[in-house]
């Protein structure tokens, strides 16, 4: 099946800083969600972004679907922030089920 | 307000008592499925439905049953649970069962079996 990795697996940053999260996949896909798990347990849609450029605010994503890979910008981080964010992703044939990745384990800190 | 909702949120039960967990959307979404969440496995797939009386298995469907009697609900059943079904689970559905849309969760229901 599809394999796919997230990077970093975590990640500390200082309140105010930038980060980029990775996603690779190792086939191609029909569909590119990114998810943040906040500490409660909730997954939270940031992004459907199966290709392109998409910014909502502090986040934005790029999906380059032919080098099969995603990135996550995060400005200005807040606390609020704190959390695990998932990359999952649609293989062709497989009726919308989603595969996740491992996670980047992100923490920010004052 | 388009939501999925899973109830209860969290149960403590025992070895061999049967238990329901609900999943009910508000979005007249075609395709739902469940997931278990274990730390260092990630999150799996249970169970899927791609309409009302279509259901198939996922990765994991051992010690699982679902249902889809109606579009909106898609409930969870464990009828002789055991500890190593202990995990966060997690509903999902999107518009259609083409797999080109955007998947929701419900807020998840943290079961534990003892």
């Amino acid at each position: 099946g599809i394999q796919v990795e997230q990077s970093p697996p975590d990640l500390i940053l200082q309140e105010g800083a930038n980060s980029t999260l990775r996603c690779n996949f190792s086939d191609s896909v029909n569909n590119l969600q990114w998810f943040h798990q906040n500490p409660w347990g909730q997954l939270i849609n940031l992004f459907y972004i199966p290709s392109g450029t998409k910014q909502n605010g502090r986040l934005s994503a790029t999906t380059v679907a032919t080098e099969r890979y995603s990135l996550l910008y995060i400005s200005s981080s807040q606390t609020t922030d704190s959390g695990v964010y998932f990359c999952a992703v649609v293989a062709f044939g497989t009726a919308s089920k989603l595969t996740f990745g491992t996670g980047t384990r992100l923490q920010v800190t004052l | 307000e388009a939501q999925v909702t899973q109830n209860p949120r969290y149960l403590i039960t025992v070895t061999g008592k049967k238990l329901t967990v609900t999943c009910s959307q508000n979005m007249n979404h075609e395709y739902m499925s469940w997931y278990r969440q274990d730390p260092g496995l990630g999150l799996r797939q249970i169970y899927y439905s791609m309409n009302v009386e279509v259901t198939d298995k996922g990765d994991v469907p051992e010690g699982y049953k679902v249902s889809r009697k109606e579009k909106r609900n898609f409930p969870l059943i464990l009828e002789s649970p055991s500890p190593n079904q202990t995990s966060l689970y997690f509903c999902a559905s999107t518009p259609g069962h083409s797999s080109y849309n955007e998947q929701f969760f419900g807020p998840g229901t943290r079961l534990t079996v003892l």
